[in-house]
């Protein structure tokens, strides 16, 4: 299967943890997105990658979230000091090309709950 | 700021049933719309993208038109079938940016 994949699917933690969520885009796709969705919404957008840099960030991104995505490959999403209200599913996707005009491919995303 | 909206938010039809699916957003300056299926506790399937200089597109029995002056986008469904049954949402990227804008989804469920 060649489409974007994310580990781990689930995640149970406890408030005040870390944790760290990975992202495998679809090869050669040079974009890479993430989204929080919490139950009943639409996605919303955190952030978003051409190649190894982050360009565009949401006011949703706290201090306690940071992104990376060292070789222009996969990516890593880590939460700082969960807390309960971090509780979403956390989706990644992909695109090819240089506008925002490209398709974007979603992963089966990582399901994080707080305790 | 985009805001995409999606009425009504929850569906429950007949099997064989000829489906609309609307989707509105306030901000014409978009460059597409994506419409998206969501099985439950899943991903997102990309099902269509229209450009914002397409009127619609096509794909087997799902037809999705835009009308950007209106702010509006339509998914039709052709002789819905139990396996349609799944959340649809439409999202928007917006002209200056890479983001996906999405409505909050409507809950299709086809009875068989």
């Amino acid at each position: 299967d060649t489409g974007v994949s994310q580990d781990p699917r689930h995640k149970i933690t406890k408030r005040g943890q870390n944790v760290t969520f990975r992202c495998d885009p679809i090869s050669e796709h040079n974009r890479l997105y993430w989204y929080r969705q919490t139950l009943g919404q639409g996605p919303e957008f955190l952030t978003y990658f051409q190649n190894e840099a982050q360009l565009e960030k949401s006011r949703l991104l706290s201090d306690r979230f940071s992104a990376e995505r060292p070789k222009g490959s996969f990516s890593t999403l880590e939460i700082q000091r969960t807390e309960q209200g971090d509780s979403a599913m956390y989706l990644c996707a992909s695109s090819y090309g240089t506008s925002g005009r490209d398709e974007q491919f979603f992963g089966p995303g990582t399901r994080l709950t707080v305790l | 700021k985009q805001e995409v909206t999606q009425i009504p938010a929850a569906l429950s039809v007949p099997e064989g049933e000829n489906l609309v699916l609307n989707c509105s957003f306030t901000d014409s300056a978009i460059y597409n719309l994506q419409w998206f299926r969501q099985d439950p506790g899943k991903g997102l399937t990309s099902l269509l993208l229209i450009q914002s200089s397409q009127r619609e597109q096509t794909s087997g029995r799902l037809n999705a038109s835009l009308d950007k002056s209106s702010g509006r986008s339509t998914l039709y469904i052709a002789a819905s079938q139990p396996g349609d049954s799944a959340t649809y949402l439409c999202a928007v990227t917006q002209g200056g940016s890479e983001k996906l804008v999405f409505g909050k989804g409507m809950k299709l469920t086809v009875n068989p």
